[in-house]
Protein backbone atom coordinates (compact mmCIF):
# COMPACT_ATOMS: atom_id res chain seq x y z
CA UNK A 1 0.00 0.00 0.00
CA UNK A 2 0.82 3.53 -0.09
CA UNK A 3 1.82 4.03 3.60
CA UNK A 4 1.52 2.08 7.12
CA UNK A 5 -2.31 0.85 7.83
CA UNK A 6 -2.89 0.07 11.36
CA UNK A 7 -6.75 -1.96 12.41
CA UNK A 8 -8.85 -1.06 14.15
CA UNK A 9 -8.44 2.68 14.55
CA UNK A 10 -10.24 2.55 17.61
CA UNK A 11 -10.37 -0.05 20.41
CA UNK A 12 -12.36 0.01 22.96
CA UNK A 13 -12.79 -3.43 25.24
CA UNK A 14 -13.64 -4.43 28.82
CA UNK A 15 -10.43 -5.18 31.62
CA UNK A 16 -9.64 -8.94 31.29
CA UNK A 17 -9.83 -9.25 27.21
CA UNK A 18 -7.72 -9.90 25.02
CA UNK A 19 -7.19 -7.59 21.75
CA UNK A 20 -5.11 -7.95 19.05
CA UNK A 21 -3.74 -5.20 16.96
CA UNK A 22 -3.08 -5.27 13.75
CA UNK A 23 -0.05 -3.32 11.57
CA UNK A 24 0.18 -3.64 7.54
CA UNK A 25 3.41 -1.79 7.19
CA UNK A 26 4.85 -0.21 3.56
CA UNK A 27 5.36 -2.81 1.10
CA UNK A 28 8.92 -4.23 0.66
CA UNK A 29 10.23 -2.56 4.53
CA UNK A 30 12.05 -4.90 5.86
CA UNK A 31 12.22 -3.59 9.34
CA UNK A 32 8.85 -2.96 11.80
CA UNK A 33 8.28 -1.33 15.30
CA UNK A 34 5.58 -1.10 17.86
CA UNK A 35 5.05 1.96 19.91
CA UNK A 36 2.99 2.95 22.67
CA UNK A 37 2.01 7.10 23.25
CA UNK A 38 0.13 7.84 26.37
CA UNK A 39 -1.54 11.51 26.29
CA UNK A 40 1.67 14.21 26.43
CA UNK A 41 3.98 12.06 26.05
CA UNK A 42 5.65 10.92 22.78
CA UNK A 43 6.31 7.40 21.56
CA UNK A 44 7.87 4.53 23.79
CA UNK A 45 9.56 1.80 22.24
CA UNK A 46 7.67 -1.41 22.61
CA UNK A 47 9.39 -4.09 19.95
CA UNK A 48 11.19 -4.22 16.73
CA UNK A 49 11.31 -6.81 13.51
CA UNK A 50 13.35 -7.60 11.03
CA UNK A 51 11.52 -9.52 8.30
CA UNK A 52 9.34 -12.40 10.72
CA UNK A 53 12.32 -12.06 13.23
CA UNK A 54 11.95 -10.05 16.62
CA UNK A 55 15.32 -8.44 16.99
CA UNK A 56 14.57 -6.87 20.40
CA UNK A 57 11.48 -6.72 22.52
CA UNK A 58 12.89 -5.27 25.85
CA UNK A 59 10.07 -1.77 25.73
CA UNK A 60 6.82 -4.81 25.77
CA UNK A 61 6.54 -3.86 29.84
CA UNK A 62 5.55 -7.28 30.73
CA UNK A 63 4.44 -10.93 29.09
CA UNK A 64 0.99 -9.85 28.57
CA UNK A 65 2.05 -7.95 25.51
CA UNK A 66 3.61 -10.23 22.57
CA UNK A 67 3.72 -9.44 19.06
CA UNK A 68 4.65 -11.56 15.87
CA UNK A 69 5.16 -10.68 12.35
CA UNK A 70 4.95 -14.18 10.87
CA UNK A 71 5.54 -13.79 7.22
CA UNK A 72 7.75 -10.91 7.46
CA UNK A 73 4.92 -8.20 6.46
CA UNK A 74 1.71 -7.87 8.16
CA UNK A 75 2.33 -7.80 12.20
CA UNK A 76 -0.18 -8.37 15.34
CA UNK A 77 0.66 -7.09 19.18
CA UNK A 78 -1.59 -8.95 21.13
CA UNK A 79 -2.32 -7.52 24.68
CA UNK A 80 -3.85 -10.27 27.15
CA UNK A 81 -5.95 -9.60 30.01
CA UNK A 82 -6.22 -5.98 29.68
CA UNK A 83 -6.02 -3.53 32.27
CA UNK A 84 -7.12 0.01 32.17
CA UNK A 85 -3.17 0.85 32.25
CA UNK A 86 -2.96 -0.31 29.05
CA UNK A 87 -4.71 2.25 26.91
CA UNK A 88 -2.67 4.34 25.10
CA UNK A 89 -2.17 4.89 21.72
CA UNK A 90 -0.13 2.14 19.84
CA UNK A 91 1.77 3.39 16.91
CA UNK A 92 2.80 1.06 14.06
CA UNK A 93 6.14 2.36 11.65
CA UNK A 94 8.03 0.31 9.65
CA UNK A 95 11.68 0.98 7.49
CA UNK A 96 13.46 -0.14 4.58
CA UNK A 97 16.40 -0.79 5.89
CA UNK A 98 17.18 -2.98 8.80
CA UNK A 99 16.91 -0.69 11.94
CA UNK A 100 20.11 1.57 11.56
CA UNK A 101 20.09 4.55 13.65
CA UNK A 102 20.04 6.63 10.58
CA UNK A 103 16.69 5.10 9.37
CA UNK A 104 13.55 7.42 8.62
CA UNK A 105 10.70 5.36 10.06
CA UNK A 106 7.14 5.25 8.22
CA UNK A 107 4.33 5.51 10.73
CA UNK A 108 1.21 4.70 10.99
CA UNK A 109 -2.13 6.66 12.00
CA UNK A 110 -2.42 4.44 15.26
CA UNK A 111 -4.88 2.25 17.43
CA UNK A 112 -6.63 3.78 19.95
CA UNK A 113 -7.08 1.55 22.66
CA UNK A 114 -9.36 2.19 25.46
CA UNK A 115 -9.79 -0.19 28.34
CA UNK A 116 -13.05 0.07 30.66
CA UNK B 1 21.63 5.30 27.07
CA UNK B 2 20.50 8.85 24.96
CA UNK B 3 17.67 11.14 25.79
CA UNK B 4 15.73 14.04 24.54
CA UNK B 5 14.33 16.99 26.14
CA UNK B 6 11.83 18.89 24.80
CA UNK B 7 11.21 22.39 26.10
CA UNK B 8 7.68 23.88 26.14
CA UNK B 9 5.35 21.42 25.76
CA UNK B 10 2.42 24.50 24.27
CA UNK B 11 4.30 26.82 21.97
CA UNK B 12 2.16 29.97 19.86
CA UNK B 13 2.94 31.94 17.09
CA UNK B 14 1.55 34.48 14.97
CA UNK B 15 1.30 33.40 11.77
CA UNK B 16 4.43 34.76 10.08
CA UNK B 17 6.11 34.89 12.69
CA UNK B 18 9.74 33.09 13.74
CA UNK B 19 9.07 29.45 14.94
CA UNK B 20 11.39 27.77 16.98
CA UNK B 21 11.08 24.67 18.75
CA UNK B 22 13.66 23.75 20.95
CA UNK B 23 15.52 20.12 22.18
CA UNK B 24 18.14 19.04 23.82
CA UNK B 25 19.64 15.92 23.48
CA UNK B 26 21.63 13.44 25.74
CA UNK B 27 24.23 10.96 24.21
CA UNK B 28 27.16 9.50 25.62
CA UNK B 29 28.47 8.76 21.73
CA UNK B 30 27.83 11.18 18.52
CA UNK B 31 23.82 11.61 18.03
CA UNK B 32 21.90 10.93 14.97
CA UNK B 33 18.59 13.62 15.16
CA UNK B 34 15.80 13.43 13.87
CA UNK B 35 12.34 16.04 14.03
CA UNK B 36 8.83 14.44 12.93
CA UNK B 37 5.59 15.98 12.84
CA UNK B 38 2.17 14.78 13.72
CA UNK B 39 -1.04 16.21 12.22
CA UNK B 40 -4.47 15.04 13.79
CA UNK B 41 -5.46 12.16 13.58
CA UNK B 42 -2.27 11.42 11.25
CA UNK B 43 1.20 9.05 11.96
CA UNK B 44 4.23 10.90 12.72
CA UNK B 45 5.91 12.17 9.34
CA UNK B 46 9.79 13.46 9.08
CA UNK B 47 10.73 16.84 8.63
CA UNK B 48 14.54 16.23 8.71
CA UNK B 49 17.25 14.01 10.39
CA UNK B 50 20.86 14.70 11.50
CA UNK B 51 23.14 12.15 10.31
CA UNK B 52 26.58 13.35 11.14
CA UNK B 53 26.74 15.19 7.73
CA UNK B 54 26.32 19.42 7.65
CA UNK B 55 25.22 20.62 10.83
CA UNK B 56 22.26 23.13 9.13
CA UNK B 57 19.80 20.20 7.91
CA UNK B 58 17.06 21.32 5.91
CA UNK B 59 13.49 19.65 6.00
CA UNK B 60 10.11 19.80 4.23
CA UNK B 61 7.55 22.45 4.36
CA UNK B 62 10.46 25.46 4.77
CA UNK B 63 11.48 24.29 8.28
CA UNK B 64 15.66 23.64 9.55
CA UNK B 65 17.94 22.65 12.37
CA UNK B 66 21.25 23.08 13.36
CA UNK B 67 23.08 20.16 15.32
CA UNK B 68 25.23 22.19 17.99
CA UNK B 69 27.67 20.10 20.22
CA UNK B 70 28.94 22.66 22.02
CA UNK B 71 25.08 22.93 23.45
CA UNK B 72 24.19 19.71 23.12
CA UNK B 73 20.92 21.14 20.66
CA UNK B 74 19.23 20.75 17.88
CA UNK B 75 16.32 23.42 17.78
CA UNK B 76 13.99 23.49 14.80
CA UNK B 77 13.15 26.84 12.96
CA UNK B 78 10.72 28.10 10.59
CA UNK B 79 11.27 31.95 9.42
CA UNK B 80 7.58 32.48 8.89
CA UNK B 81 4.90 30.44 10.29
CA UNK B 82 1.86 29.48 8.36
CA UNK B 83 -1.54 28.12 9.68
CA UNK B 84 -0.81 24.55 8.01
CA UNK B 85 2.17 24.35 10.63
CA UNK B 86 -0.01 23.59 13.51
CA UNK B 87 0.84 20.39 14.69
CA UNK B 88 2.70 18.44 17.33
CA UNK B 89 6.45 17.87 17.03
CA UNK B 90 9.03 15.63 17.96
CA UNK B 91 12.44 15.74 18.30
CA UNK B 92 14.12 11.91 18.48
CA UNK B 93 17.30 10.57 18.94
CA UNK B 94 19.16 7.48 18.18
CA UNK B 95 23.13 6.68 17.86
CA UNK B 96 25.59 4.54 15.39
CA UNK B 97 26.56 1.23 15.18
CA UNK B 98 23.97 -1.25 13.71
CA UNK B 99 20.39 -1.49 14.92
CA UNK B 100 19.58 0.85 17.59
CA UNK B 101 16.61 2.22 19.00
CA UNK B 102 15.04 5.67 18.54
CA UNK B 103 13.98 7.71 21.34
CA UNK B 104 11.38 10.22 21.33
CA UNK B 105 10.90 13.46 23.31
CA UNK B 106 7.36 14.49 24.77
CA UNK B 107 6.35 16.66 22.10
CA UNK B 108 5.62 20.12 21.21
CA UNK B 109 2.33 21.67 20.04
CA UNK B 110 2.57 24.28 17.80
CA UNK B 111 -0.18 26.49 17.89
CA UNK B 112 -0.66 29.35 14.89
CA UNK B 113 -2.15 32.81 15.70
CA UNK B 114 -3.98 33.95 12.63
Amino acid sequence: GAGVSQSPRYKVTKRGQDVALRCDPISGHVSLYWYRQALGQGPEFLTYFNYEAQQDKSGLPNDRFSAERPEGSISTLTIQRTEQRDSAMYRCASSPAGGLGTDTQYFGPGTRLTVL
Amino acid sequence: AQSVTQLGSHVSVSEGALVLLRCNYSSSVPPYLFWYVQYPNQGLQLLLKYTSAATLVKGINGFEAEFKKSETSFHLTKPSAHMSDAAEYFCAVSVSGGYQKVTFGTGTKLQVIP
